[in-house]
């Protein structure tokens, strides 16, 4: 059963402070990663997608993915209040169709 | 970059009835779009997978007469929960994804927040 793993939370960090998020994946066969963000009660939206191992980086959000370890982080400086949310890592499936499976997702507080 | 339209945003139903849920990629083509519903506190759980012209998919424990999918055309999807019960009040999200663009993310709609009565 492909799965993807990621700590609930809630992660809290004062405001200013990095915010790591982590997500491990069962599927080796696995080649692109998402994070998207979710506030409540909203759609979740793309924040980041990576598919090379090594990090990525966008403004505030780098992306690091270890094909390896199957591991795949989100790293968020200079937190701010408005980047509390809920954090959903998706992996892309193997298959022709390409389906993403996503994580329980990690609930973030930042604490002004 | 790619925009998925999804109406209702908010619907609410007596048990028994029956609800459409209307999901449209505006500025691409999606042979394939996603159907997702998220409980309160949960994560997304794919329902089924949408195929322009052909059956959908559904993942296992789905019932595929009661959530029945179609996908006419390559900018339309639409699901509809038949003879609607107040377990199947969750929100909704359609999704789709620029295939002819290669790697390209997933993107979603805005969601429809089913409740029923």
């Amino acid at each position: 059963q492909k799965e993807v793993e990621q700590n609930s939370g809630p992660l809290s960090v004062p405001e200013g402070a990095i915010a790591s998020l982590n997500c491990t994946y069962s599927d080796r066969g696995s080649q692109s990663f998402f994070w998207y963000r979710q506030y409540s009660g909203k759609s979740p939206e793309l924040i980041m997608f990576i598919y090379s191992n090594g990090d990525k980086e966008d403004g505030r959000f780098t992306a690091q993915l270890n094909k390896a370890s199957q591991y795949v982080s989100l790293l968020i400086r200079d937190s701010q209040p408005s980047d509390s949310a809920t954090y959903l890592c998706a992996v892309e499936g193997s298959g022709s169709a390409r389906q993403l499976t996503f994580g329980s997702g990690t609930q973030l507080t930042v604490l002004p | 970059g790619a925009v998925v339209s999804q109406h209702p945003s908010w619907v609410i139903c007596k048990s028994g009835t029956s609800v459409k849920i209307e999901c449209r990629s505006l500025d691409f083509q999606a042979t394939t779009m996603f159907w997702y519903r998220q409980f309160p506190k949960q994560s997304l759980m794919l329902m089924a997978t949408s195929n322009e012209g052909s059956k959908a998919t559904y993942e296992q424990g789905v019932e595929k007469d009661k959530f029945l999918i179609n996908h006419a055309s390559l900018t339309l999807s639409t699901l509809t929960v038949t003879s609607a019960h107040p377990e199947d009040s969750s929100f909704y999200i359609c999704s789709a994804r620029d295939l002819d663009r290669g790697r390209s993310p997933l993107h979603f709609g805005n969601g429809t927040r089913l409740t029923v009565t």
